[in-house]
């Protein structure tokens, strides 16, 4: 069964700090990488992708990528209580090439 | 922008009813999905498609069927509903295989009593 774990959180943080999402993934073989952000009462969103190891910045968002550790992350700069949200990693890497997700972290930014 | 639309935003229904919840996107996508999302347990694939009359089994699709019989609408049906289908469906599609940048529905909050 290919897994993709997350920490539930609640992750609070203030209002300027960096937060920090993490996540791993037990498929070696995956290949794509995303985050998604999903407001209390919505739908997720996608906020982020990456596919080669290292750093993908875009604004205050930087998505981290290792695929020798499984691990892939997502920092949030200059965090803002707009932030508050549910973060939801998913890898590509179900039997037909579907998404796995994580079952997300909690972001609380206090003002 | 891509609209994906769910029928209904609340639903309540009863034990061993039969339950459809319809989906339609405007963007000529390809590929459509249901999920289901519960407390603790995240985001579950129930059931996907990749073209018109086209269906594959996800991750539970134990007590659901599904049907498209066209390309904009993709049906999920609950055959006789059950107290532990009650959760928030949600539908998705992407424009083309590899179900990378999903569009999600509203999603439908189903109570089966």
């Amino acid at each position: 069964q290919k897994e993709v774990e997350q920490n539930s959180g609640p992750l609070s943080v203030p209002e300027g700090a960096i937060a920090s999402l993490n996540c791993t993934y037990s498929d070696r073989g995956s290949q794509s990488f995303f985050w998604y952000r999903q407001y209390s009462g919505k739908s997720p969103e996608l906020i982020m992708s990456i596919y080669s190891n290292g750093d993908k910045e875009d604004g205050r968002f930087t998505a981290q990528l290792n695929k020798a550790s499984q691990y892939v992350s997502l920092l949030i700069r200059d965090s803002q209580p707009s932030d508050s949200a549910t973060y939801l990693c998913a890898v590509k890497g179900g039997s037909q090439g579907n998404l796995i997700f994580g079952k997300g972290t909690k972001l609380s930014v206090k003002p | 922008d891509v609209k994906v639309t769910q029928s209904s935003r609340y639903l309540v229904k009863r034990t061993g009813e039969k339950v459809f919840l319809e989906c339609v996107q405007d963007m000529d996508h390809e590929n459509m999905f249901w999920y289901r999302q519960d407390p603790g347990l995240g985001l579950r694939l129930i059931y996907f498609s990749y073209d018109v009359k086209m269906k594959e089994k996800g991750d539970i699709p134990e007590g659901y069927s599904v049907s498209r019989e066209k390309k904009e609408r993709f049906s999920l049906i609950l055959e006789s509903a059950s107290t532990n289908q009650t959760s928030m469906y949600l539908c998705a599609s992407t424009l083309g295989q590899g179900s990378e940048k999903l569009f999600f529905g509203s999603g439908t909050q189903l109570s089966v009593l």
